[in-house]
């Protein structure tokens, strides 16, 4: 059964600073997904890495993929309050089946 | 475009009672998902569809939940008879393959609490 675990699943952080949140998954593949969920709303899709080495960035977030170490990386730089909210990798294992990571709680604190 | 749209956005039953969730994907999407989340399990797939064509339902939990698509346009989520523990937010999402990239579009869910 597949795994996708992230790392750390809350994170409290001082606007400024930077940090980068974890996703390990358990089975090969070369597809990897980040969203975005605000409190009480829907996934938001931020980033599709589709290849081994693959680095995306969008203002403050970049995302990577290492296919090799079956992980994946969301880095967050010189974090801002509108930055708060609960971050999802999601690991496409066959087809258009994704399995979700538990998701990680970030906080960004004035 | 309106993006997916879900019905209705809250629902508040009681055990026993059918629960009917609507979604209406994307328009040209060919992919629709039926996905659960609650904060002890995460988020989970439920089914999904491709061409209308039921796909991958091994996430449907037991029987007394059931998905059709009778259309490219409109999908149902049932469970009858509801219990307490169906009680989550169910999101439905639609996507669309171009040069081998997809992503899914997630609608903004139905908060379904059951008593």
């Amino acid at each position: 059964e597949l795994k996708v675990e992230q790392n750390p699943l809350f994170l409290s952080m001082q606007e400024g600073k930077n940090y980068t949140i974890y996703c390990n998954y358990s089975t090969t593949s070369d597809r990897l997904y980040w969203y975005r969920q605000d409190p009480g709303k829907s996934l938001e899709s931020l980033f599709v890495l589709l290849s081994n080495g693959a680095v995306k960035q969008e203002g403050r977030l970049m995302a990577s993929l290492d296919t090799k170490a079956r992980l994946s990386t969301l880095h967050i730089t010189a974090a801002v309050h509108d930055l708060s909210a609960t971050y999802f990798c999601a690991v496409d294992t066959s087809g258009s089946r994704l399995t979700f990571g538990e998701g990680t709680q970030l906080t960004v604190n004035p | 475009d309106a993006g997916v749209i879900q019905s209705p956005r809250h629902e508040v039953t009681e055990m026993g009672q059918e629960v009917t969730l609507r979604c209406k994907p994307i328009s040209g999407h060919d992919y629709l998902f039926w996905y659960r989340q609650t904060m002890m399990r995460g988020l989970e797939l439920l089914i999904y569809f491709n061409n209308n064509v039921p796909i991958d339902d091994s996430g449907m939990p037991e029987d007394r939940f059931s998905a059709k698509m009778p259309n490219a346009s409109f999908s149902t989520l049932k469970i009858q008879p509801s219990e307490p523990r169906d009680s989550a937010v169910y999101f439905c999402a639609s996507s669309l393959i171009v040069a081998g990239v997809e992503t899914q579009y997630f609608g903004p869910g139905t908060r379904l609490l059951v008593l």
